[in-house]
């Protein structure tokens, strides 16, 4: 089973429409959550931190239930622009703070 | 720019070559980390350094692998006698006390 596991997709998405997706993760010391953005061809980009009480940043919503380990993404009133791969990503800070990647899951906004 | 930088971006070698790619990370940022990525997979972790100590290695990262960072600044990442497993994205990533890690934009290795 792997550490981190993610819908590969893809999410195809009308424009101004909502989409969201989850990932969970296996090890139970996971301390901190991340989505990160990947273009096609392109490094990871940081999308935002997942907090334990959930935030929002613009479009963008993100969940954690640490019960069933689980974050989840939302994205409301997609635009174009946010066609890519999504990337669910873990740290658990006694392995050093390195990350681990699901595979992602890819969207497709279209017209 | 003040963001990871990664030379070369893309390289094609024959296998059983040697390779080295180069990091250089945030100006401020103590650690660094590679990690391997291949078509349709999320990033793998291979190593990182705290200033110049390479604290972890993973498995994946065989005998043939080698990575340093001698001053605590770049490091490199050097790839002994290569095969065509070997063809992937080689990410690097930067982080100030194990926060927030940001990405360069990689050096493509394609083996042939």
């Amino acid at each position: 089973r792997k550490e981190v596991e993610q819908d590969p997709g893809p999410f195809n998405v009308p424009e101004g429409a909502t989409v969201a997706f989850n990932c969970t993760y296996s090890n139970s010391a996971s301390q901190s959550f991340f989505w990160y953005r990947q273009d096609c061809r392109k490094e990871p980009k940081l999308l935002m931190s997942v907090y334990s009480s959930g935030n929002e940043d613009g479009r963008f919503t993100a969940q954690l239930n640490r019960a069933s380990q689980y974050i989840s993404l939302l994205i409301r009133d997609s635009k174009l622009s946010d066609s890519a791969t999504y990337l669910c990503v873990v740290n658990i800070k006694a392995a050093g703070n390195k990350l681990t990647f699901g595979g992602g899951t890819r969207v497709l906004v279209k017209p | 720019d003040t963001g990871v930088s990664q030379d070369p971006r893309h390289k094609i070698t024959k296998r059983g070559q040697n390779v080295t790619f180069r990091c250089d990370p945030i100006s401020e940022h103590n650690r660094l980390y590679w990690y391997r990525q291949t078509l349709g997979q999320g990033p793998e972790f291979l190593t990182y350094f705290q200033n110049e100590a390479q604290l972890e290695k993973s498995r994946l990262l065989s005998d043939r692998f080698s990575a340093e960072r001698p001053k605590g600044s770049f490091s490199t990442l050097e790839i002994q006698r290569t095969e065509q497993g070997d063809s992937a994205m080689y990410l690097c990533a930067s982080s100030l006390l194990g926060y927030e890690q940001y990405f360069g934009p990689g050096t493509r290795l394609t083996v042939t």
